[in-house]
C-alpha cells in the first residue's frame, strides 16, 4: 500500500520555464511534508518543506504547494535550470511519531538547455 | 559544520556474512534514521533512533538491527546476509524535536555476492 504516490515517473522542461512536480498521499494522519533532490549513488538532499498548518512555502527558486483536503502537494521550480536536473522525492511524516519518513517513487527531472 | 558522515561508503560481502555501517550525525542532531534505497522497492524507513532508544521501526527483518550511542552516532548491524540486501543505505540526522528536516549522508554501496 503506498502511502505516497508520485505519479510521473519522468519530466522535461526547456531551460527557463516552470518545472512542477507532484505528489499525492493517503495517510491523513502525515502533517510534515518534504521534497528532495537526488543524484544516482548520492544521499538525498533537501530541499524544502511544509507544515500541513500552512499551504504554500517558498525559498528561493522553489515553492512547495500543499491542498490537504485533495491530500496533494506540488514543488515548483521557477525558473528551471540545467543543474536542477536531478531525481526528485517528495516525503511525508507524521510528526506526532518521531521523524520517520514516507517517501514517494521519484520523479526524474530534464531540464533542456 | 559537517554533515553526515557515513562509512564505509563501498562494501562487499558475501552471502551469510554479517556487516554494520556507521553514521555520523550533524553535531546536535538527535535523531538518526536509516533508509535502504533499491531499484524495485524506493526509498524505504528501516529504524529511527533518538536519545539511545529506537523510536520507530520499518517492516524489516529481525537481520536488520541497529543501535545508537551517547555521542548520537549510529550503526546498524545487517546479519546473515542475502543477495537481496544489496542496496544503497542513508543514514538521515536531525534535531531532536519531531517534524524536523531530515539530512542524508552519502550513504553506503553494500554488494552481496
Amino acid at each position: 500500500d503506498q502511502q505516497v504516490k508520485q505519479n510521473s515517473p519522468s519530466l522535461s522542461v526547456q531551460e527557463g520555464r516552470i518545472s512542477i512536480l507532484n505528489c499525492d498521499y493517503t495517510n491523513s494522519m502525515f502533517d510534515y511534508f518534504l521534497w528532495y533532490k537526488k543524484y544516482p549513488a548520492e544521499g538525498p538532499t533537501f530541499l524544502i518543506s511544509i507544515s500541513s498548518i500552512k499551504d504554500k512555502n517558498e525559498d528561493g527558486r522553489f515553492t512547495v504547494f500543499l491542498n490537504k483536503s485533495a491530500k496533494h502537494l506540488s514543488l515548483h521550480i521557477v525558473p528551471s535550470q540545467p543543474g536542477d536536473s536531478a531525481v526528485y522525492f517528495c516525503a511525508a511524516s507524521d510528526s506526532n511519531a518521531g521523524n520517520m519518513l514516507t517517501f514517494g517513487g521519484g520523479t526524474r527531472l530534464m531540464v533542456k538547455p | 559544520k559537517a554533515g553526515v558522515t557515513q562509512t564505509p561508503r563501498y562494501l562487499i560481502k558475501t552471502r551469510g556474512q554479517q556487516v554494520t555501517l556507521s553514521c555520523s550525525p550533524i553535531s546536535g542532531h538527535r535523531s538518526v534514521s536509516w533508509y535502504q534505497q533499491t531499484p524495485g522497492q524506493g526509498l524505504q524507513f528501516l529504524f529511527e533512533y533518538f536519545s539511545e532508544t529506537q523510536r520507530n521501526k520499518g517492516n524489516f527483518p529481525g537481520r536488520f538491527s541497529g543501535r545508537q550511542f551517547s555521542n548520537s552516532r549510529s550503526e546498524m548491524n545487517v546479519s546473515t546476509l542475502e543477495l537481496g540486501d544489496s542496496a544503497l543505505y542513508l543514514c538521515a540526522s536531525s534535531l531532536a524535536g519531531l517534524g524536523t528536516e531530515a539530512f542524508f549522508g552519502q550513504g553506503t554501496r553494500l554488494t552481496v555476492v
